[in-house]
Formats: C-alpha cells, sequence, structure tokens
C-alpha cells in the first residue's frame, strides 16, 4: 500500500525567510510525484511533477527536488500570498487499473509579513 | 477557458439520505476523477472514468457509485449517508487516462455535511 507522510504539519515563517517542506513515500514503483498546493476553500493546484531521482522542478519562489525515498518543496525568500497548505501525492505504476492518486495530509504554511 | 465546475457548493443532508454530487470537466478532457478530503486530510481517491468506462476506484463501500455521461460530465452518488461521509468531495479532471502525465485539474468541491 502506498504511504505518503509530509512533514511538518505546520509551518510559520517570517516574510523572507527560506524554508523546506518534506515529503516521504513508500511505493511499489513511482510513476509520479505530485505537488498542489490548496488555498481555504479551493481545490488543490498543481505545481510540479516529478518522475525520477535526482529530478528538480522551479516555479517562481518554488523548487521541487526527488531522490528514491522523499521529495521537498523549497520556498525561497516566500510572501504572504504563499500561505497555503502544501499537498504532496504518489502515482504507482502497479498497473492493477485504478489511477488514483495517494495524497499526504499536507503542510499548512504560514507566512507572516 | 472555464476550468472543473462542481455542484452545488454547500449541501446539507440527513443521516440515511442519498446525495448526487455534479461535475463538467474542462473542455476537452475526457477523465474524470472523484476525491473526498476530510477536514485536516488529504484528499482521497474514491473514482475514476474515462471515456464512461470505470477506469480506478478507492477503497470506498458499496454506497459510492459515479457514472460518466457521453459530455464527459459526471455524477457522484452516495447511498445511506453517514455522519463520516461529512467532507469535501472534490472532482478533478484530465485529457488523458493516466494522469501521471498530464497532471489533475481539480474543482473547489462540493462541501457535504451530514447531521
Amino acid at each position: 500500500e502506498d504511504q505518503v507522510t509530509q512533514s511538518p504539519e505546520a509551518l510559520r515563517l517570517q516574510e523572507g525567510e527560506s524554508s523546506s517542506l518534506n515529503c516521504s513515500y513508500t511505493v511499489s514503483g513511482l510513476r509520479g510525484l505530485f505537488w498542489y498546493r490548496q488555498d481555504p476553500g479551493k481545490g488543490p493546484e498543481f505545481l510540479f511533477t516529478l518522475y525520477s531521482a535526482g529530478e528538480e522542478k522551479e516555479k517562481e519562489r518554488l523548487k521541487a527536488t526527488l531522490t528514491k525515498k522523499e521529495s521537498f518543496l523549497h520556498i525561497t525568500a516566500p510572501k504572504p500570498e504563499d500561505s497555503a497548505t502544501y499537498l504532496c501525492a504518489v502515482q504507482d505504476d502497479s498497473g492493477g487499473g485504478a489511477d488514483g492518486l495517494t495524497f499526504g495530509k499536507g503542510t499548512h504554511l504560514i507566512i507572516q509579513p | 477557458d472555464a476550468g472543473v465546475t462542481q455542484s452545488p457548493t454547500h449541501l446539507i443532508k440527513t443521516r440515511g439520505q442519498h446525495v448526487t454530487l455534479r461535475c463538467s470537466p474542462i473542455s476537452g478532457h475526457k477523465s474524470v476523477s472523484w476525491y473526498q478530503q476530510v477536514l485536516g486530510q488529504g484528499p482521497q481517491f474514491i473514482f475514476q472514468y474515462y471515456e464512461k468506462e470505470e477506469r480506478g476506484r478507492g477503497n470506498f463501500p458499496d454506497r459510492f457509485s459515479a457514472r460518466q455521461f457521453p459530455n464527459y460530465s459526471s455524477e457522484l452518488n452516495v447511498n445511506a449517508l453517514l455522519l463520516g461521509d461529512s467532507a469535501l468531495y472534490l472532482c478533478a479532471s484530465s485529457p488523458l487516462w493516466r494522469s501521471y502525465n498530464s497532471p489533475l485539474h481539480f474543482g473547489n468541491g462540493t462541501r457535504l455535511t451530514v447531521t
């Protein structure tokens, strides 16, 4: 059974204070690892897909990296508008037919001005 | 372009009742997936439909069912509602069956409260 564990559960930073969010995963075979951002009362918004260890992707102040056991979402010089819950999800290659993602519980990030 | 639209946005039902939630995917997207998100948790996979056929099912009881229509819109039905069914129900669409090479686009969900 696929498992995704995110840490910390909550993180409060000052504006401009860089940090990293962690996503540890266990899958039989990784098809893809996904990062989403979710604002209160909204659906998740896609950020990145990572496919293999060593891969990195960047978007504005965010950079996602992937190893064989975990992924990090690095936030550089965050702004208050970066406040949200960040969700990590995996898709395995079990081929059983179910094409659903397995999500972690998310990291609730607050950036204070 | 319009994103994924879900209706209704909020719903209050009583235990034992039945509920139908609706989803319209992004134009051109043929795959629709349903997820349940309980407060404080990540979304949990319920169903995936592609070209009107069920392609995947998560670990949910038979009280949950879904279907996809010729225009690719979808309905999620839940029978005999329990208090534990209270959650945000998310619909997501993608152009392809395998979403690892075409990420899911989520709607803003239907907030279901069961009393």
